[in-house]
């Protein structure tokens, strides 16, 4: 079936460096991709999504491109802070259905 | 402010005895649905709503019911709970019903249920 999947964590990274979390996902249809994210103690939050094959989503520094010939949507920040510390998820959705990969928890230290 | 509210945020009970789990949203969302986040396995879909008295199995839907009689709300329905559904839910709503998955899905802050 229908499944995304997410490069495991913990990821710890030292404030500035350069993040990649890896996604793929599988190619059934023409799904829409999206990255949220999930701050301790609270519920997920968009952070950026992409539509078609070649889109591009970004916000607050974290970027995203729709890969089909490889299907990935790997989740990229160039510098990292301290306040980017949260648990994220890649998901996939057609229709009414969303399937989220696992989830890779990053931890950034000062 | 708009928002997804859920009620209880934290319950604990016992194996067997019917509990439901509320979730409100006020911003007139025609999509919505609930997930359970489990260590490792990261958010599954439970049940949707397109609209109003038009539910969907996700997929983990055994043992749990939904009802939307309303557009506002969306309860969640453990008949008879056992210790494999502990576990932290999330209800979610999004603007439209015929692409519930294009648009982005604001979520409530989450339920946590113990069975034990």
């Amino acid at each position: 079936g229908d499944s995304v999947t997410q490069m495991e964590g913990p990821v710890t990274l030292s404030e500035e460096a350069f993040l990649t979390i890896n996604c793929t996902y599988t190619a059934t249809g023409y799904p829409s991709l999206f990255w949220y994210v999930q701050y301790p103690g609270e519920g997920l939050q968009l952070l950026l999504k992409a539509t078609k094959a070649d889109d591009k989503g970004s916000n607050k520094g974290f970027e995203a491109t729709y890969r089909k010939e490889t299907t990935s949507f790997h989740l990229e920040k160039g510098s990292v802070q301290v306040s980017d510390s949260a648990v994220y998820f890649c998901a996939r959705g057609q229709g009414g259905k969303l399937i989220f990969g696992q989830g890779t928890e990053l931890s950034v230290k000062p | 402010e708009a928002q997804v509210t859920q009620n209880p945020r934290y319950l604990i009970t016992v194996t067997g005895k019917k509990l439901t789990v509320t979730c409100s949203q006020n911003m007139n969302h025609e999509y919505m649905s609930w997930y359970r986040q489990d260590p490792g396995l990261g958010l599954r879909q439970i049940y949707y709503s397109m609209n109003v008295e038009v539910t969907d199995k996700g997929d983990v839907p055994e043992g749990y019911k939904v009802s939307r009689k309303e557009k506002r709300n969306f309860p969640l329905i453990l008949e008879s709970p056992s210790p494999n559904q502990t576990s932290l839910y999330f209800c979610a709503s999004s603007p439209s019903g015929l692409a519930g998955a294009y648009y982005e899905q604001y979520f409530g802050p989450g339920t946590r249920l113990t069975v034990t």
